[in-house]
């Protein structure tokens, strides 16, 4: 089975407001965990990345925390837009900074609702 | 930059018949990967190669055979296509450590 999951499949929440994706992973020398932005008929597009020696990193509105304790990761989308609608899908790495292999989860559909 | 290009992005084959996926890159990157993805799923690996002349195998390679002779290119090929093969194909590069650029996916059906 895959190591890498989400709690919630789909996410809908109104226009301004922050929205959060969760993800769980069980393989704890995973080292290296990315966010994937996927729109319709596209393929998916890099949004953050953290490292395990790391709690948090923060981008252009998304935040991504690392929970190594629980095995958590989660991505906040801060003043959610119309335009964040899309699947995102979280990544865990095994192979060591050689950054192949990745592991996805099954994503989460974030609609926005104007 | 291009980035990563996907070639075709449609194709439709029939049981048996035999295709090869194109993807290249301008970017040079020496981590190239294929993944598919299955409807409502997340994106399974295929085949990996770190530079030209090395590839290897990912969590799914049966029915699948790639090369890796250009750091440019890395097709995929189908040799005996069949039902189960159905998906959207994606083609990924990198750098050592870095996160993957992907494709826009190469939609596969086979009737």
């Amino acid at each position: 089975g895959e190591s890498v999951g989400l709690h919630l499949p789909t996410l809908s929440v109104q226009e301004g407001d922050n929205s959060i994706i969760n993800c769980a992973y069980s393989n704890s020398a995973s080292d290296y965990f990315i966010w994937y932005k996927q729109e319709s008929g596209k393929g998916p597009q890099f949004i953050i990345d953290i490292r395990s020696n790391m709690d948090k990193r923060q981008g252009q509105r998304v935040t991504v925390l690392l929970n190594k304790t629980v095995k958590h990761l989660s991505l906040q989308i801060a003043a959610t837009q119309p335009g964040d609608s899309a699947v995102y899908f979280c990544a865990e790495n095994i192979g060591g900074s050689s950054n192949y292999k990745l592991t996805f989860g099954k994503g989460t559909l974030l609609t926005v609702n104007p | 930059n291009a980035g990563v290009t996907q070639t075709p992005k449609f194709r439709i084959l029939k049981i048996g018949q035999s295709m090869t996926l194109q993807c290249t890159q301008d970017m040079n990157h020496n981590y190239m990967y294929w993944y598919r993805q299955d409807p409502g799923m997340g994106l399974k690996l295929i085949y990996y190669s770190v530079g030209a002349g090395i590839t290897d195998k990912g969590e799914v390679p049966n029915g699948y055979n790639v090369s890796r002779s250009t750091t440019e290119d890395f097709p995929l090929r189908l040799e005996l296509a069949a039902p189960s093969q159905t998906s959207v194909y994606f083609c990924a590069s990198s750098l050592r450590g870095q996160p993957q650029h992907f494709g826009d996916g190469t939609r596969l059906s086979i009737l």
